[in-house]
């Protein structure tokens, strides 16, 4: 059964530090992984797809890698803004109905 | 806007009650699905759909129930044999595998 873990569960950087999410996942057999945002209360934004064949995918100030071998993600965010405090989620796709297993989440406090 | 709509997003039930969220969206996605979000868990599928008139259960389907009647429309009912109903719902839909979710819906059992 696959698992994925998010470490650190928290993380508190003051703004302009560039910092790193990591995520990993126990069956390296998956078709993508995603990366979400989610603000309190709310619905989760995808923020990034990086299909089973790439290695990355970049959206502005985010920056995504995969690495199926040793079941490894990590999320890169550029220059953290105090708007960029959420709790972000990882989430693998073993490719049956696109069905995804998710973290537990990282809680991430951008302090001005 | 296309998008997903969770409705209500807050409801407040006693027990032995059943009730139902609903869930549209207007992004012609053949598949959706409901997730269940407890405090300090990640998300936990409860029931998905590939094809309308069709679904399969989830991880946790025990105490719920859905229909698929229109592409559009996955509504879930949470009834009284779901033990632990107090939680945050979120559905969400997809077509390519990229998930949208909608704003969710908190229940909460009194």
């Amino acid at each position: 059964k696959q698992e994925v873990t998010q470490i650190p569960a928290a993380l508190s950087v003051p703004e302009g530090e560039n910092l790193v999410l990591n995520c990993s996942f126990t069956d390296s057999a998956i078709y993508n992984l995603q990366w979400f945002r989610q603000d309190p209360g709310k619905g989760l934004t995808s923020l990034l797809l990086i299909q089973s064949s790439q290695r990355e995918q970049t959206s502005g100030r985010l920056n995504a890698s995969l690495d199926k071998s040793s079941g490894r993600s990590t999320l890169y965010i550029a220059a953290s803004q105090p708007g960029d405090s959420a709790t972000y989620l990882c989430a693998v796709d073993g490719g049956s109905n696109y069905k995804l297993t998710f973290g537990k989440g990282t809680l991430l406090t951008v302090n001005p | 806007d296309g998008g997903i709509t969770q409705s209500p997003k807050y409801l407040f039930r006693k027990e032995g009650q059943n009730v139902t969220l609903s869930c549209e969206q207007n992004l012609n996605h053949d598949a959706m699905y409901w997730y269940r979000q407890d405090p300090g868990q990640g998300l936990r599928l409860i029931y998905y759909s590939q094809i309308v008139n069709d679904f399969q259960k989830g991880d946790i389907a025990e105490g719920y129930s859905v229909s698929r009647e229109k592409k559009e429309s996955f509504p879930l009912t949470v009834t009284s044999a779901q033990k632990n109903p107090t939680a945050f719902y979120l559905c969400a839909s997809t077509f390519t595998g990229e998930l949208f979710f909608g704003e969710g819906s908190r229940l909460t059992v009194l």
